[in-house]
């Protein structure tokens, strides 16, 4: 069975400094990778995925996530925090199969910005 | 638009009470979820679907029924048998195969026992 483990509950940073937030995942097959942001009280947003290609993928609000298959990683790297940036986090992975199987997702980084 | 309706947005249930909770989708999604999300637990599937009239169990299935009568429509009912059914409950819905498998989610409706 697939699992994703993500480093840290909670990730502090500054206002302008580097967001990384670390996301490995267990899989005998590379699978498909996903980054999902969730504001209070609402619901998953897609941020970005790898599916194939270049494994640095580019996504919405100025994020960025690069696939190393080495490593079984798929860390979220943002290169200036903001104050609207502070959210949880969910790295998610769907396996390479026919059809639809549901996302497992990680357990979530609370990313807090300080002014 | 196209997107994810979920009702009530807040829902209160007294003990021993069944409740559903609705789901409705306008994305011509083949397949749809239901995720339990839990303070530091992430999202745990309860069931999904792939195509109506058919569902399969998730992770923490027990406690809960779903039907798939219609494309667009995924409720969830939150059984008796459910111990501790505080959470928010989060639907999804997804295109069928392909690359663009990602889901698409709802705002989360969420359940307080009361």
């Amino acid at each position: 069975a697939q699992s994703v483990t993500q480093l840290g509950s909670h990730v502090s940073v500054s206002e302008g400094a580097l967001v990384l937030l670390r996301c490995n995942y267990s899989s005998s097959v590379p699978p498909y990778l996903f980054w999902y942001v969730q504001y209070p009280n609402q619901g998953l947003q897609l941020l970005l995925k790898y599916t194939t290609g270049a494994t640095l993928v580019k996504g919405i609000n100025g994020f960025e996530a690069e696939f190393k298959k080495s490593e079984t990683s798929f860390h979220l790297t943002k290169p200036s925090a903001h104050m609207s940036d502070a959210a949880e986090y969910f790295c998610a992975v769907s396996e390479r199969v026919a059809g639809n199987t549901p996302l497992v997702f990680g357990k979530g980084t609370r990313l807090s910005v300080i002014a | 638009d196209g997107g994810i309706t979920q009702s009530p947005k807040y829902l209160f249930r007294k003990e021993g009470q069944n409740v559903t909770l609705s789901c409705e989708q306008n994305l011509n999604h083949d397949a749809m979820y239901w995720y339990r999300q839990d303070p530091g637990q992430g999202l745990r599937l309860i069931y999904y679907s792939q195509i109506v009239n058919d569902f399969q169990k998730g992770d923490i299935a027990e406690g809960y029924s779903v039907s798939r009568e219609k494309k667009e429509s995924f409720p969830l009912t939150v059984t008796s048998a459910q111990k501790n059914p505080t959470a928010f409950y989060l639907c999804a819905s997804s295109p069928w195969g392909g690359q663009d498998t990602e889901a698409f989610f709802g705002q989360g409706t969420r359940l307080t026992v009361v």
